[in-house]
């Protein structure tokens, strides 16, 4: 997406451990930062998001963390397993909010 | 509640003839965006609309195009198909802005011949 930047755009991992993919964002309007899984075939799922009050939010295995002044995001996912290979996309609001620009996305395989 | 719908599902059309796809929001839900996805491209936004006017336009050509209806129902049309149209075209909805969660359809494959 024009102003979102994600990385890396491929990760493997062995199952058990920890993924970690970051995002930046260029409008510091930005306050909503979604992030979407995506499996083979299947639509866009959101899987967790934050607003800019917040500085962590986390749900079971997945948490995201978010860096206004640096103007970066991150999601993590701990303990993976072979479900969570899938591609994932981040995203943030443009100025007017009536837009979400996406990371290009990146596709995580879990090796078990 | 029932999800995001697109009709059709796949499509298979030659070059320079014309598409309407369509997308039927989650009850509620004003707000509808598309997206175009390819490999290696990601999600590329294609326009929003909202109460039957067009909030946002992304970078594509004239040949692409939208609406909503009353009902909140969209449809987005291209014409003069290329091969590049090749792709498929999410529609997702959301109460009001982009700032609610977004729903994704199913999507609709295009095959351009």
């Amino acid at each position: 997406g024009e102003n979102v930047e994600q990385h890396p755009s491929t990760l493997s991992v062995q199952e058990g451990d920890s993924a970690v993919i970051k995002c930046t964002y260029s409008d510091s309007a930005s306050n909503y930062f979604p992030w979407y899984k995506q499996e083979l075939g299947k639509r866009p799922q959101l899987i967790i998001d934050i607003r800019s009050n917040v500085g962590e939010k986390k749900d079971q295995r997945i948490a995201v963390t978010l860096n206004k002044t640096a103007k970066h995001f991150s999601l993590h996912i701990t303990e993976t397993q072979p479900e969570d290979s899938a591609v994932y996309f981040c995203a943030a609001p443009t100025r007017n909010d009536y837009k979400l620009s996406f990371g290009a996305g990146t596709t995580v395989t879990v090796r078990a | 509640k029932a999800g995001v719908t697109q009709t059709p599902r796949y499509l298979i059309k030659t070059r320079g003839q014309q598409v309407t796809l369509s997308c039927s929001p989650i009850s509620g839900h004003r707000s509808v965006s598309w997206y175009q996805q390819t490999p290696g491209q990601g999600l590329q936004f294609l326009f929003e609309y909202f109460s039957e006017t067009q909030r946002n336009k992304g970078n594509f050509p004239g040949r692409f195009s939208g609406r909503q209806f009353s009902n909140s129902r969209s449809e987005m049309n291209v014409s003069t198909l290329e091969l590049g149209d090749s792709a498929l075209y999410l529609c997702a909805s959301s109460l009001s802005q982009a700032t609610d969660t977004q729903y994704f359809g199913p999507g609709t494959r295009l095959t351009v011949l």
